[in-house]
């Protein structure tokens, strides 16, 4: 019984076009969303959040929506980089549940040159 | 700061070894979490900490074990090694109190069992 569920594993997108991974969830007790990104070989890294008090986060080029009634986020990276080749995972929190993260099963994303 | 840090980066165990996963950070965080990666998956919860003598199953807490002594170690122990256990492990910290949640990780330790 996946919680969290990413359908996507992975995204092609041409170097300076939109980048928009998806995320769906189905615990209504989350009330923390994350997206963390993930290089081989190395742990994952966080990259934004959203609190489910919101709909819309910025930071940069990374931008997070969320539609709560949809139990639905996504990321939007704009304008895309060749460094932005990685593993996106999107993960959920219950804050009053020990913080724990549930993560999705990843989303590969290659960024052409 | 070196942040989340794992030892050892690789290791190979036959079928019933045991072995333990180092972990330690240096941030004074309270919570601390152990996570293991399956090819193509994304990561699952096996074992938490709030703080230093108290530990909680997550996910997949079955053939492990997990001790929490000092708010800086974390370690995580495999008693009977099955191929099951083939993966990558991942240690989290996060100070618990922050609004983001955000949790850091260490580099991970990838495992074989044969």
């Amino acid at each position: 019984d996946q919680q969290v569920k990413q359908n996507s594993p992975s995204l092609s997108v041409q170097e300076g076009r939109i980048s928009i991974l998806n995320c769906d969830y189905t615990n209504s007790m989350f009330d923390y969303f994350l997206w963390y990104k993930k290089y081989p070989a190395e742990g994952p890294t966080f990259l934004i959040s959203i609190s489910s008090i919101k709909d819309k986060n910025e930071d940069g080029r990374f931008t997070v929506f969320l539609n709560k009634s949809a139990k639905h986020l996504s990321l939007h990276i704009v304008p895309s980089q060749p460094g932005d080749s990685a593993v996106y995972f999107c993960a959920a929190s219950d804050r009053a549940a020990g913080n724990k993260l549930t993560f999705g099963g990843g989303t590969r994303v290659l960024v052409k040159p | 700061n070196a942040g989340v840090t794992q030892t050892p980066k690789f290791r190979i165990l036959k079928i019933g070894q045991s072995m333990t996963l180092q972990c330690t950070q240096d941030m004074n965080h309270n919570y601390m979490y152990w996570y293991r990666q399956d090819p193509g998956m994304g990561l699952k919860l096996i074992y938490y900490s709030v703080g230093a003598g108290i530990t909680d199953k997550g996910e997949v807490p079955n053939g492990y074990n997990v001790s929490r002594s000092t708010t800086e170690d974390f370690p995580l122990r495999l008693e009977l090694a099955a191929p099951s256990q083939t993966s990558v492990y991942f240690c989290a910290s996060s100070d618990g109190t922050g609004v983001s949640n955000e949790q850091f990780f260490g580099p991970g330790t990838r495992l074989t069992v044969l």
